[in-house]
């Protein structure tokens, strides 16, 4: 079973919409939440942490709840410069971080 | 300020050869983690490096080596190269061992033969 799962997409949506990613994670250990995303062929860039009560940054909010253990992303009002791949990453921490990634989401979005 | 950086962007080996790839944190950082990322999968955890010292390794084989220097740039070392070690391969530097925050590079792109 993997650390950390997504689905995969893609999620076709029109300029405006507003869509909701979803990821679930595995291990009850993990303590640190984050979204990257990621261009086509480009590197991961860290998109927002993920905090116990919620948090929102402009058109993006990030939710968890650990009690069943996944974390949400929700993207507001979605422009074309939206389209990427959004990476979900759980983190754990024994004697050093380990950050499990998701396989990723892809989202389109289409004028 | 200069991001991390990797070298070389692209690298086309055979399988048996061997590859060093090279990594630059960004100025200040010490910690230096390494991902491998085959196309259509996230990044999967190879090492981290802090201060010099190996602090954490994911489960890749022993083909698979990493050193960090003095500067704190680092180097992922791969033996025996085979087809499926073909893929992106990043270097994320954060300021400490317990850094949350991750910066990527933009990785070297291996395909192997």
């Amino acid at each position: 079973r993997k650390e950390v799962e997504q689905d995969p997409g893609p999620f076709n949506v029109p300029e405006g919409a507003t869509v909701a990613f979803n990821c679930t994670y595995s291990n009850s250990a993990s303590q640190s939440f984050f979204w990257y995303r990621q261009d086509c062929r480009k590197e991961p860039k860290l998109l927002m942490s993920v905090y116990s009560s919620g948090n929102e940054d402009g058109r993006f909010t990030a939710q968890l709840n650990r009690a069943s253990q996944y974390i949400s992303l929700l993207i507001r009002d979605s422009k074309l410069s939206d389209s990427a791949t959004y990476l979900c990453v759980a983190m754990t921490s024994y004697n050093f971080n380990k950050f499990y990634f998701g396989s990723g989401t892809k989202l389109n979005v289409k004028p | 300020d200069a991001g991390v950086t990797q070298s070389p962007t692209h690298l086309i080996k055979t399988r048996g050869q061997h590859v060093t790839l090279r990594c630059s944190p960004i100025s200040g950082h010490k910690s230096v983690s390494w991902y491998q990322q085959v196309l259509g999968q996230g990044p999967q955890f190879i090492f981290q490096y802090y201060e010099k010292e190996e602090r954490g390794r994911g489960n890749f084989p022993d083909r698979f080596s990493a050193r960090q220097f003095p500067n704190y740039s680092s180097e992922l070392n791969v033996n025996a190269l085979l087809l499926g070690d073909s893929a992106l391969y990043l270097c994320a530097s954060s300021f400490g061992p317990s850094g949350t925050e991750q910066f990527f590079g933009p990785g070297t792109r291996l395909t192997v033969l």
